[in-house]
């Protein structure tokens, strides 16, 4: 399974960020969900959310009105939407696996840094 | 939400040595929720322990995962230089939330 991040490294504050992750190897409907973690520099990991491929989504509380993670199949591609973002969601956003009934992720992507600076 | 501390935040240590790393829960825990990550820079976060104790695959046995409750312990026996990074715990709780530890860098002395 490997999985990769892409999408714009400068967004401007109060705009939406969108990243997309590229899932290979396994289909994206097999028994996993699809997480969402960044880390802010110097700091530790921060989970975002996750997605089953039928759709239904779990949120970290603290972002839970701002952030979308959906999956599209065709693609094979999952997706995060960040929106009204400030200085504070600048950090490395990294996509991963979780296999269903296991409680960690694996593996992660490369990860792909995203400024928020006007 | 589960808050985990680990200490210390740097531990210095020389290669050979052994290295014991904490990761502590606000509340008691079942210790199949608990994993430990590896992290260099530059890098993504790499599996090391799941489920407390459990090494995934490849993970070489000089680190071992322990504990219960509220305290867990990830010990790495014989420092090797590649071994000198940042370790992270990772709680599931079941709201559903993951929660990772705020980091310990192992650093060569």
């Amino acid at each position: 399974v490997r999985v990769q991040e892409s999408g714009p490294g400068l967004v401007k504050p109060s705009e939406t960020l969108s990243l997309t992750c590229a899932v290979s190897d396994v289909s994206i409907s097999s028994d996993n969900w699809w997480n969402w973690v960044r880390q802010s520099p110097g700091k530790g990991p921060q989970w975002l959310g996750e997605v089953w491929h039928g759709g239904r989504t779990n949120y970290n509380p603290s972002l839970q009105s701002r952030l979308t993670i959906s999956v599209d199949k065709s693609q094979n591609h999952f997706y995060l939407v960040l929106t009204n973002v400030t200085a504070a969601d600048t950090a490395t956003y990294f996509c991963a696996r979780r296999i269903r009934g296991v409680y960690f992720f694996d593996p992660w992507g490369p990860g792909t840094l995203v400024t928020v600076s006007s | 939400e589960i808050v985990l501390t680990q200490s210390p935040g740097t531990l210095s240590l020389s290669p050979g040595e052994r290295a014991t790393l904490s990761c502590r829960a606000s509340q008691s825990v079942s210790a199949s929720l608990l994993a430990w990550y590896q992290q260099r820079p530059g890098q993504p976060p790499t599996l090391l322990i799941y489920s407390a104790s459990t090494r995934d695959t490849g993970i070489p046995d000089r680190f071992s995962g322990s504990g219960s409750g509220t305290d867990f312990t990830l010990t790495i026996r014989r420092l090797e230089p590649e071994d000198f990074a940042v370790y992270y715990c990772l709680l599931y709780d079941n709201s559903p939330m993951y929660t990772f530890g705020q980091g310990t860098k192992l650093e060569m002395k």
